[in-house]
Formats: C-alpha cells, structure tokens, sequence
C-alpha cells in the first residue's frame, strides 16, 4: 500500500513562471490537504479538498495559487507567476475521512524559485 | 499569529536519558493535540496525540503530557536512542476547523 506520493520531488522554476505540484493520495483516501513549509518555519495550512471539491482554503494565498482535486488523477497546486518568496517545501497529506488528525504525509516537493 | 509555539529551536540529550520536548499554544479553542516526527528530505510522521479530556497518554517510550491550565504539552521519550535524532513538531486542531496548526519544530540531536 503505497503512501502519499508527491512530485516531483524538487523543482526549479524561474522567476514568472508556472509551478504545478503533484500530490497522488493514499490508495481509499479522498481528502488531501496542503500544507507549506518557510525556511526556518513549521508548516502553515493552506488548502483542504475533496474529490472535486475545494473544503477550505483559508490558507490560500489569494492570488497566483490555485489548488484542484479532480475525479480522476492526483491532487493539484498550482503556482502561478512565481516569485522568489514561493520557495519553500511543500506537503501534502490525505486522510479517509474529513478527519485532519488522521492525516499521513507525503515527502514533499522542495519548489525553488531562481 | 503563531498560536502554537516551541521556544527551544534545538535540544541535546545523551543516549538512555530522557528527552523533554516543550511546547505552548494560545488558541483555547484547540482540543487535539500531536507530534509529528520529521527527517530531512521526509515528511512529517505522526508520532503520538492526545485529546484535551486526557492529561497524559503514553505509546511505548514516548509520553505526552497535556496542561491545559499553563496550555502547555510536552513530550517524554525515554530512553532516547540516536535514531530518534530529528526534528519534533508539535501540532494543534480544533473541533471545528480542518487545519493543523503547526509550531517551529525542535531539532532533537541524540548523542550516544
């Protein structure tokens, strides 16, 4: 039973452009959360979805980021113009139920901005 | 607005002795509580949690303590090993939101 899988792993994106984060839940789970990590920092909540829905996203930035959960397929964020202050890693973690105690997380992808 | 804080960014503990890890939040609202585990390039790994109608709840040698009083909890692990060498975070929720609330992490080094 794999665990949660994220990718890519690290990613180097340049000043204005796109960073697209890949986040495949654990197999019979249904709510994924993302989570971002600072430097020096812990981790800071940022959206809760279902299949299809967005829950919460009270973490969100409210511009340039945007998150999806499809039908089919993984768990998107999506980074929009980049800047150099998006540099941090980036974590997502999913549960079976609507449950964020019982969340299990992924590696992460550490997103680089140059 | 850091509503749960770890004031000690790093601890040094011998192996066998005990490791105490501290940490504080604001929000009296929050009634669950965890630690997770985390090594580099990893993410995090839930270690133990405890419900705020608890004040103690033990898992093998690592024990968390809840005050709920000094709003405060820490975690016991004895006796420490090298591999438990890695960064703790403490996290908090409330009943009524989806979000952990996330310290800044203690860095545990364990020295044999």
């Amino acid at each position: 039973n794999a665990g949660v899988m994220q990718n890519p792993r690290h990613l180097v994106r340049r000043r204005g452009q796109e960073a697209r984060l890949r986040c495949s839940p654990m197999k019979g789970h249904s709510h994924v959360y993302w989570y971002r990590q600072l430097p020096e920092e812990g981790l800071k909540f940022m959206v809760y979805l279902q299949k299809e829905n967005i829950i919460d996203e009270s973490g969100m930035p409210k511009e340039r980021f945007s998150a999806e959960f499809p039908k089919e397929g993984p768990s998107i964020l999506r980074i929009q113009q980049v800047v150099r202050g998006d540099s941090a890693a980036y974590f997502c973690a999913s549960s079976p139920l609507g449950l964020n105690t019982e969340a299990f997380f992924g590696q992460g992808t550490r997103l680089t901005v140059v | 607005d850091q509503q749960v804080k770890q004031n000690s960014p790093s601890l040094s503990v011998q192996e066998g002795r005990i490791s105490i890890l501290n940490c504080d939040y604001t929000n009296s609202m929050f009634d669950y509580f965890l630690w997770y585990k985390k090594y580099p390039a990893e993410g995090p790994t839930f270690l133990i949690s405890i419900s705020s109608i608890k004040d103690k709840n033990e898992d093998g040698r690592f024990t968390v303590f809840l005050n709920k009083s000094a709003k405060h909890l820490s975690l016991h692990i004895v006796p420490s090993q090298p591999g438990d060498s890695a960064v703790y975070f403490c996290a908090a929720n409330s009943n009524s939101g989806y979000a952990l609330n996330f310290g800044k992490g203690t860095s545990l080094l364990v020295t044999p």
